[in-house]
């Protein structure tokens, strides 16, 4: 256990539904960050989020919504995806954001299917 | 901008034999990390090697970084058949801020 929890850890939607991750960290860290896995790929940063706003937004599309309402939760609402978006998505957090020497803790991600 | 590239992309070892995983970078760094993920699960922070240290130790983890040739490397000794896992480092610059770039990742699979 990292301290950083992720629901659901599967998911399986159509391209016209809403639904929403949830990452939660019980570490009493500032930073959080959402990361996209495909296969083949390197992992790449999505979102991140310092003591609730949001610092970067690695041009991800408006159909990926992140929602941090306080400095433990971070959520990511999806909307009409396509099936290249299947995936698995990590949170992570840190203690903050200033410098990228804390290490980042993860979430067990969830398993993303889009049909 | 920079990118971590770990090689080799697999590695298949015996239990009990060292397994050396590289990685290489292209831009100056602040930090280079090593992450561990088995299967489907998150990633697990192993290391942090600074950019002003040349080696560092974490039980049976060993880390170099050689800066001048932008590389680095991971030696992990006496493997278990539960180090099998994808092994990537992530490194950051001083304009990247929190941005940590990460490799490809190695797969290393140790048989029992």
């Amino acid at each position: 256990e990292t301290g950083v929890t992720q629901t659901p850890r599967h998911l399986v939607m159509g391209m016209t539904n809403k639904k929403s991750l949830k990452c939660e960290q019980h570490l009493g860290h500032n930073a959080m960050y959402w990361y996209k896995q495909s296969a083949k790929k390197p992992l790449e940063l999505m979102f991140v989020y310092n003591f609730k706003e949001q610092t970067e937004n690695n041009s991800v599309p408006s159909r990926f919504s992140p929602e941090c309402p306080n400095s433990s939760h971070l959520f990511l609402h999806l909307h009409t995806l396509q099936p290249e978006d299947s995936a698995l998505y990590l949170c992570a957090s840190s203690q903050e954001v200033r410098v990228a020497s804390y290490e980042q803790y993860f979430g067990p991600g969830t398993r993303l299917t889009v049909t | 901008s920079q990118q971590g590239e770990e090689d080799p992309q697999a590695l298949s070892i015996q239990e009990g034999e060292n397994a050396t995983m590289n990685c290489s970078y292209k831009t100056s760094i602040n930090n280079l990390q090593w992450y561990r993920q088995n299967s489907g699960r998150g990633l697990v922070h192993l290391i942090l090697i600074r950019s002003n240290e040349r080696e560092k130790h974490s039980g049976r983890l060993r880390v170099t970084l050689d800066t001048s040739k932008k590389s680095s490397s991971l030696l992990i000794t006496a493997s278990r058949a539960a180090d099998t896992a994808s092994y990537f480092c992530a490194t950051d610059g001083e304009t990247s801020g929190s941005r940590l770039t990460f490799g490809e990742g190695t797969q290393l699979t140790v048989n029992p």
